[in-house]
């Protein structure tokens, strides 16, 4: 069974810091990896996938994710934060066998300091 | 404009009171799914439809009752609902159920049980 754990709830950075939210995974076969973000009264948005391909993944909004099989981790980056980075961000994964459901973690809400 | 439209967005029901909750998707994808979003807890899958056939009913209980009368809209049937249920539920598309798709999400409907 797959499943995804999110480090830290809550996360806190100045506006211009790195963002770095955490994601590990546990797959017993190769995963597909999602970042989404939801804003305040949205659904949620695509932010970037990992569907085994380069291992670093380019997403909207200058975000970026690692893949790292031997952590299991897809961390997702942002080298610069902006007050509109606002928002709750949430890792998910999918297992590459049979199974069609999306496995979210519990999510990290980004704080963004002026 | 997400591509797939959710209504209302916010709705406050009384426990004895039926009402259903609208998706629609002009993406052309092949499968919707109902999430809930209660606050504190992880996304929970409720329904997954693949070509307007329902494939997962995730122990969800009978006073959700799910419809999908084609592939471009689903809905969710409520009655004798409990205050417990308050909560956001997401309707989302994929192009199918396959392993590498995304989602794309409404934007949900608040829905509060009194």
């Amino acid at each position: 069974a797959q499943s995804v754990t999110q480090l830290g709830s809550h996360v806190s950075v100045s506006e211009g810091a790195l963002v770095l939210l955490r994601c590990n995974y546990s797959s017993s076969v190769p995963p597909y990896l999602f970042w989404y973000v939801q804003y305040p009264n949205q659904g949620l948005q695509l932010l970037l996938k990992y569907t085994s391909a380069a291992t670093l993944v380019k997403g909207i909004n200058g975000f970026e994710a690692e893949f790292k099989k031997s952590e299991t981790s897809f961390h997702l980056t942002k080298p610069s934060a902006h007050m509109s980075d606002a928002a709750e961000y949430f890792c998910a994964v999918r297992g590459m066998d049979s199974s069609y459901k999306l496995i979210f973690g519990s999510g990290t809400r980004l704080l963004v300091r002026p | 404009e997400t591509g797939v439209t959710q209504t209302p967005r916010h709705l406050v029901m009384g426990m004895t009171n039926k009402k259903s909750l609208k998706c629609e998707q002009h993406l052309g994808h092949n499968a919707m799914y109902w999430y809930k979003q209660s606050a504190k807890k992880p996304l929970e899958l409720m329904f997954v439809y693949s070509l307007e056939e329902r494939v997962e009913n995730n122990s969800v209980p009978s006073r959700f009752s799910p419809e999908c009368p084609n592939s471009s809209h689903l809905f969710l049937h409520l009655h004798t609902l409990q205050p417990e249920d308050s909560a956001l539920y997401l309707c989302a598309s994929s192009q199918d159920t396959g392993q590498a798709y995304g989602y794309t999400f409404g934007s949900g409907t608040r829905l509060t049980v009194v």
